[in-house]
């Protein structure tokens, strides 16, 4: 089944170290995202990218980084993590070749970070 | 800049009855996507029902259905026959029909059902 896929599924971590969360996804979709969700905040959104070469800021994209690797590949990289990163964060897909009506987002399962 | 409210923070409702939960939301567009994402303790988000603001008919998808207000700005969303699967963190969000595709999230409603 075409699937976005989300690893670790779970992290937890020390203040200072740089972790990667990896994103995968069979869809075939052109454009990805990241997401950080706080308890009682919803869904903020961290970086997106609509193609391998072209990758932007969301609301929330200060002490994070990301990596298209692939159309199919989207990380995303804390470089030196910090306790008010603890999230959940998901990624998620569309594709752009649906049209804007069509052109809904499927996320990923999440990943839980927890940074001590 | 656009904001979507989600008023109860938590609801409860008896299994096999009806709850209706909340949103409204601003934005200065005329056209633009509304949609209801549920979130189970799996955490997996599922796209529950989706509205374009250029339609007048109310979207439904089975048990669910949504009264779309757009002169008020007001989404809600209609459970009917709740089941205990549909116990869950339930987003309203937003999408602009111009530029990218970003949406922006409500801060949520915990859904409970009462057996």
């Amino acid at each position: 089944d075409a699937d976005v896929t989300q690893t670790p599924r779970n992290r937890i971590t020390k203040t200072g170290k740089r972790i990667m969360l990896e994103c995968s996804q069979t869809k075939g979709h052109d454009r990805m995202y990241w997401y950080r969700q706080d308890p009682g905040l919803g869904l903020q959104l961290i970086y997106y990218s609509f193609d391998v070469k072209d990758i932007n800021k969301g609301e929330i994209s200060d002490g994070y980084s990301v990596s298209r690797q692939a159309q199919a590949k989207f990380s995303l990289s804390l470089e030196s993590a910090i306790p008010n990163q603890t999230a959940l964060y998901f990624c998620a897909t569309s594709d752009s070749r649906l049209g804007i009506t069509y052109n809904e987002q499927f996320f990923g399962p999440g990943t839980r970070l927890t940074v001590l | 800049a656009q904001t979507v409210t989600q008023s109860q923070p938590e609801m409860s409702v008896q299994e096999a009855e009806t709850v209706t939960l909340s949103c409204t939301y601003d934005t200065s567009e005329s056209d633009y996507y509304l949609f209801w994402y549920k979130q189970p303790p799996s955490r997996q988000m599922i796209l529950v029902i989706r509205q374009e603001a250029y339609k007048q008919q109310n979207a439904t998808e089975n048990r669910f259905s949504v009264n779309f207000q757009k002169a008020a700005k007001s989404f809600s969303l209609k459970i009917s026959d709740s089941q205990l699967g549909d116990a869950a963190m339930y987003f309203c969000a937003y999408r602009s029909a111009e530029g990218y595709d970003k949406i922006i999230f409500g801060k949520g409603t915990r859904l409970h059902i009462l057996p």
